[in-house]
C-alpha cells in the first residue's frame, strides 16, 4: 500500500541554521505531494506541494522538490525563525478515478523546535 | 469566518459512554473527511463523503459512525467509548469537482477527545 516515511523527531535548531526533514513515499500510480504543518493548539495547514516530478513546491521560505527517482520530497528551509516551530507532516494523495476516494497518507510528522 | 469548525474542541467523558463530534464547512465542498491523531500525533484517515455518500471507511470499528445530513456537515458519533479513543479527530474537507484536478484539503482546529 501507499506509506510515507519521515525523519525522525523531534527535531531542535537554533535560530537562523539550515533546516531538512526527510521524506520519502512509496506509492503505487503518480502521487501528489505535500507538507503539511500544525502549529500548537492548531488545525493543519497546506505549506506546499508538487504534483508532478522535479516540480518544486515553495512558500514562505520553505522549498520540496519531487524526486521520482529517488522517490524523496524532502523540506528545507536556509534559515529558520523561532515561529517555525511546529510538528511538519509529509503526506501524499494518489489520484483516484471516484471523487471523495483521494485521500491523504501522512507521516508520522516531525516536531520541529527552533530556539533563540 | 471559521471555513472548517469543530464542537467540542475538548471533550472528556468516562468510558463507555457515547458522545458525538461535530463538524460544518462553509466552503461550499462536496467531500469531507475525518482524521484521528493519536497520541504520537500519527495521522490517519478514517472516513470520506462525498455528496452525502460514503466513500472511504478504513478499517474503523463499527463503535464509530458518520452520519452526513447535508453536503456542509459531518458528524462523528461514537459508541461504547473505550481508552483507545483518546485522541485528536480532525475533521476536513475539498472540493472534488474535476477529477484528477488538485484539491487541497482544508482541516479544522481537530476535538481532542479524553476517554476516562
Amino acid at each position: 500500500g501507499d506509506s510515507v516515511t519521515q525523519m525522525e523527531g523531534p527535531v531542535t535548531l537554533s535560530e537562523e541554521a539550515f533546516l531538512t526533514i526527510n521524506c520519502t513515499y512509496t506509492a503505487t500510480g503518480y502521487p501528489s505531494l505535500f507538507w503539511y504543518v500544525q502549529y500548537p493548539g492548531e488545525g493543519l495547514q497546506l505549506l506546499l506541494k508538487a504534483t508532478k516530478a522535479d516540480d518544486k513546491g515553495s512558500n514562505k521560505g520553505f522549498e520540496a522538490t519531487y524526486r521520482k527517482e529517488t522517490t524523496s520530497f524532502h523540506l528545507e528551509k536556509g534559515s529558520v525563525q523561532v515561529s517555525d516551530s511546529a510538528v511538519y507532516f509529509c503526506a501524499l494523495r494518489i489520484q483516484r478515478s471516484n471523487f471523495g476516494n483521494e485521500k491523504l497518507t501522512f507521516g508520522t510528522g516531525t516536531r520541529l523546535t527552533i530556539i533563540p | 469566518d471559521t471555513a472548517v469548525s469543530q464542537t467540542p474542541k475538548y471533550l472528556v467523558t468516562q468510558m463507555g459512554n457515547d458522545k458525538s463530534i461535530k463538524c460544518e464547512q462553509n466552503l461550499g465542498h462536496d467531500t469531507m473527511y475525518w482524521y484521528k491523531q493519536d497520541s504520537k500525533k500519527f495521522l490517519k484517515i478514517m472516513f470520506s463523503y462525498n455528496n452525502k455518500e460514503l466513500i472511504i471507511n478504513e478499517t474503523v470499528p463499527n463503535r464509530f459512525s458518520p452520519k452526513s445530513p447535508d453536503k456542509a456537515h459531518l458528524n462523528l458519533h461514537i459508541n461504547s467509548l473505550e481508552l483507545g479513543d483518546s485522541a485528536v479527530y480532525f475533521c476536513a474537507s475539498s472540493q472534488d469537482r474535476v477529477l484528477g484536478s488538485y484539491n487541497e484539503q482544508f482541516f479544522g482546529p481537530g476535538t481532542r477527545l479524553t476517554v476516562l
